[in-house]
């Protein structure tokens, strides 16, 4: 069965610190990976997905995930933070065949001023 | 706005009580995903449509569950003999299959936040 573990279930951070959140996936087959995003009060948000092709992938707020196969991973960075990244993180899979998800626990992200 | 939209954004019911829950997908969405969050968790998958067909159930699903799209568009979700582990977010998503698998993306709605007494 698939499953999606994110390391950290809360990171406290300054604003300009960078940023690294782990998730490691198990699952045998080809698979599609996402980080989601969901800040206070609001709907789950895409931030960026990998499908194939280059493993550094690039999203949106200058957000930027790389797929490490060989170690099942897809860790999110994002350089320098600020206040409005203040949110929930999710990492997700799915398998290539389908798009129903499985989405890691989150890690809860606070960037103080 | 044309995102997802879901009613009510907060439910409080006794237990024992029957609640239905609704789901307005992007238009033109074909596919329709229910999933269940409770604090501390992510998503859990519960259950989606292809158009009006109810292709997959988790086991999460009790059958205290029940969801439909009669026609393809809107879905409901209703719980009868509401238990306060019922207690969650219930998020709803929709996406439009096209060209292959792979470029599925899934759009989510805010939620019902049900609280069971």
């Amino acid at each position: 069965a698939q499953s999606v573990s994110q390391h950290n279930h809360h990171v406290i951070l300054s604003e300009a610190a960078s940023l690294e959140l782990g998730c490691n996936y198990s699952y045998g087959g080809t698979v599609n990976l996402f980080w989601y995003v969901q800040y206070p009060g609001q709907h789950l948000q895409l931030l960026l997905k990998y499908f194939s092709g280059d493993p550094l992938v690039k999203g949106i707020k200058g957000f930027e995930a790389e797929f490490i196969k060989s170690k099942f991973s897809f860790n999110l960075r994002k350089p320098s933070v600020q206040w409005s990244d203040t949110a929930e993180y999710f990492c997700a899979v799915n398998d290539h065949s389908w798009g129903k998800l499985q989405f890691g626990a989150g890690t809860q992200v606070v960037v103080t001023p | 706005d044309t995102g997802v939209s879901q009613n009510p954004r907060h439910k409080i019911t006794k237990r024992g009580q029957n609640v239905t829950f609704r789901c307005d997908p992007i238009s033109e969405h074909n596919r329709l995903y229910w999933y269940r969050q409770t604090l501390g968790q992510g998503p859990e998958f519960l259950t989606y449509f292809q158009n009006e067909a109810q292709l997959e159930k988790s086991r999460l699903l009790s059958d205290r569950f029940s969801a439909e799209r009669p026609k393809g568009s809107f879905s409901t979700l209703e719980i009868q003999r509401t238990e306060q582990g019922d207690s969650a977010m219930y998020l709803c998503a929709s996406s439009l299959a096209s060209g292959g698998p792979t470029n599925e993306k899934l759009f989510f709605g805010s939620g019902t936040q049900l609280s069971v007494l």
